[in-house]
């Protein structure tokens, strides 16, 4: 396993289209979160899942935001009607949800995807 | 809601010098993690070092340590014998057992030859 993988890298969309992007986790973790980073600051929560669940979503997540995990194995976020605020990197980050020695509570991050909204 | 202080917007040393960095927290919980994570430019965040907070001693990880007062609510990172691949933005960050993870808005550290 190499590790969390995000697709695309890079998008750039012109403001009102939607954008989706892709989290491949690492295969044994069970939990996969999303966050967002803006230039200098540090990430901020969207949402998780454990398996296919989605367990908590924050505020930030708008009505135009949407994420998915269909199988409990790979999840989307997908953006509606983009907005030059939603510029930013998405960030995917996996982990074990569950007790015991396994689980030291580490979030493994992926390289994150940039979304430009023009 | 948990909040995660980092007051040090910038910091620099000079390589092979020691340097720390503060993060402050607050919480009701008693049992919970806190971490710090580094980004280095436009790379992804690895974990530097973890502390369960039921732990009262204080985590090492070869010339990474930290100071972590519970009563206080502080985690500070100290750097020994800094390297110039130590540059990056650091993050400290706070988790509820088995929730989401939080953290603060970074400290970005620069280490000068």
């Amino acid at each position: 396993d190499t590790g969390v993988s995000q697709d695309p890298r890079h998008k750039i969309t012109k403001r009102g289209q939607n954008v989706t992007f892709r989290c491949d986790p690492i295969s044994e973790h069970n939990r996969l979160y999303w966050y967002r980073q803006t230039l200098g600051q540090g990430p901020e929560f969207l949402t998780y899942f454990q398996n296919e669940a989605q367990l908590e979503k924050s505020r930030l997540l708008s009505d135009r935001f949407s994420a998915e995990r269909p199988k409990g194995s790979f999840s989307t976020l997908e953006i509606q009607r983009t907005e030059q605020g939603d510029s930013a990197m998405y960030l995917c980050a996996s982990s074990w949800g569950l007790a015991g020695d396994s689980n030291t509570g580490e979030l493994f991050f992926g390289e994150g995807s940039r979304l430009t909204v023009l | 809601a948990q909040t995660v202080t980092q007051s040090q917007p910038e910091m620099s040393v000079q390589e092979a010098e020691t340097v720390t960095l503060s993060c402050t927290y607050d919480t009701s919980e008693n049992n919970y993690y806190l971490f710090w994570y580094k980004q280095p430019p436009s790379r992804q965040m690895i974990l530097v070092i973890r502390q369960e907070a039921y732990k009262q001693q204080n985590a090492t990880e070869n010339r990474f340590s930290v100071n972590f007062q519970k009563a206080a609510k502080s985690f500070s990172l100290k750097i020994s014998d800094s390297q110039l691949g130590d540059t990056a933005m650091y993050f400290c960050a706070f988790m509820k057992l088995y929730n989401d993870m939080r953290f603060g808005a970074g400290t970005r550290l620069t280490v000068k030859p």
